[in-house]
């Protein structure tokens, strides 16, 4: 069946460096990849999406990069800040559903001061 | 502030009891989803509701799991009988699908059957 490949499962880098996070996917259909922030004890947060027809989204510190045909996507966070230690949830679309999606497994990223 | 809430936060119980848990949507959202979330297998989607209608219930276990909307402003899970098994964090999302395909989370029920 499909499914979302992420890595690394733990991410641990120094505060100002950059993070980077990947996902493969199997789907060939799917057109639709969001990352999702969960902090301690809360519900995952929407941070970025990216749609099939776009190669590359930026939003402040944050990107996300597409590669169709490779089937892979991932996530830049740049100038990293101890808020943005969390754990990162990728995922894909099943097909073109709008609604069902296949997910990672998550990256426990670990900014250190 | 507008977002979703569930209830309760945290659920102690024996096997064999049942367990409700609660969400209400953010107001004007249409649609509904319930995930599970585990260790082992992460988020699963258990349901997915569009204007109070069930369009999708294939990864609930149908024997022991139900869910319903009795009305927009109220979303229910139901396990009965509970089993150890069922242990997970539970989240409930809303969203607007027409307008974006964003998931808005609650902060989950944790549930531990002993």
């Amino acid at each position: 069946g499909e499914n979302v490949e992420q890595h690394p499962s733990t991410l641990s880098v120094q505060e100002g460096d950059s993070a980077v996070i990947k996902c493969t996917y199997s789907d060939s259909a799917s057109n639709y990849f969001p990352w999702y922030k969960q902090e301690l004890g809360k519900g995952p947060q929407l941070i970025i999406d990216i749609r099939s027809n776009v190669g590359e989204k930026k939003d402040q510190r944050i990107a996300v990069t597409l590669n169709k045909t490779a089937k892979h996507f991932s996530l830049h966070i740049t100038e990293t800040q101890p808020e943005d230690s969390a754990v990162y949830f990728c995922a894909a679309s099943k097909g073109d559903s709008n609604y069902q999606l296949i997910w990672g497994a998550g990256t426990k990223l670990i900014i250190k001061p | 502030d507008a977002r979703v809430t569930q209830t309760p936060r945290h659920k102690v119980t024996e096997m064999g009891q049942e367990v409700t848990m609660r969400c209400q949507p953010i107001l004007g959202h249409n649609t509904v989803f319930w995930y599970r979330q585990t260790m082992m297998q992460g988020l699963e989607l258990l349901a997915y509701f569009r204007n109070r209608a069930p369009l999708d219930d294939s990864g609930m276990p149908k024997d022991r799991f139900s869910a319903e909307m009795p009305d927009a402003t109220l979303a229910t899970l139901k396990i009965q009988p509970s089993e150890p098994r069922d242990s997970a964090v539970y989240f409930c999302a809303s969203g607007l699908p027409v307008s974006s395909t964003e998931a808005f989370f609650g902060q989950g029920t944790r549930l531990t059957v002993v």
